[in-house]
């Protein structure tokens, strides 16, 4: 049960485009379109973003997407605002029952 | 209201147990999988245990495969972790999430454990 890989870090200017990419294997992200991906700011508990690779929740900006090609699942955040400045986390189902997330990318709204 | 709120966190020495709860409320508990999360300090999220609506299916982490068991009671819209044989690196803040396969769409605010001599 090896952690997805994100990028430690990714930052840009408000008003622009951001992607954080999550690759898994052919086991988890490659496999099943349970990809999802949590929002957590510092001290509170992590709060779901997307759903099943592309799904947004009720009263999740519409700003925010998420895609996947192959065993690498991508979140963008379009128009960043300064409160999108958090850690963001994704999740895969894995074969075996599990779920497996990735190591976390603090994004920096510059 | 949808809510989750957890208890039983402490301190407890190496070797020790301890039993985490989640007391659900605003919905239907026995209707949704249920996960324990974790995260120690500074570090990242880490899946550790799931267990279906029915309790038919239990999923636990490699890593406390043998020492953590999870498991719900519908009637008191509860849900349970059995910590046994805990070690230093089993700190952290121990969250409970409702969801299954692809979703942990509510989270409670976490209950926190240090392993410590």
């Amino acid at each position: 049960q090896s952690a997805l890989t994100q990028p430690a870090s990714v930052s840009g200017s408000p008003g622009q485009s951001i992607t954080i990419s999550c690759t898994g294997t052919s086991s988890d992200v490659g496999y099943y379109n349970y990809v999802s991906w949590y929002q957590q700011h510092p001290g509170k508990a992590p709060k779901l973003m997307i759903y099943e690779v592309s799904n947004r929740p009720s009263g999740v900006s519409n700003r925010f997407s998420g895609s996947k090609s192959g065993n690498t699942a991508s979140l963008t955040i379009s128009g960043l605002q300064a409160e999108d400045e958090a850690d963001y986390y994704c999740n895969s189902f894995a074969t075996n029952g599990a779920r497996v997330f990735g190591g976390g990318t603090k994004l920096t709204v510059l | 209201e949808v809510q989750l709120v957890e208890s039983g966190g402490g301190l407890v020495k190496p070797g020790g147990s301890l039993r985490l709860s989640c007391e659900a409320s605003g919905f239907v508990f026995n209707s949704h999988s249920m996960n324990w999360v974790r995260q120690a300090p500074g570090k990242g999220l880490e899946w550790v245990s799931s267990i279906s609506s029915s309790s038919s299916a239990i999923y636990s982490a490699d890593s406390v495969k043998g020492r953590f068991t999870i498991s719900r009671d519908n009637a008191k819209n509860s849900l349970y972790l059995q910590m046994n044989s805990l070690r230093v690196e089993d700190t952290a803040l121990y969250y409970c999430a409702r969801g299954s396969m692809g979703t942990l769409d509510i989270w409670g605010q976490g209950t926190m454990v240090t392993v410590s001599s």
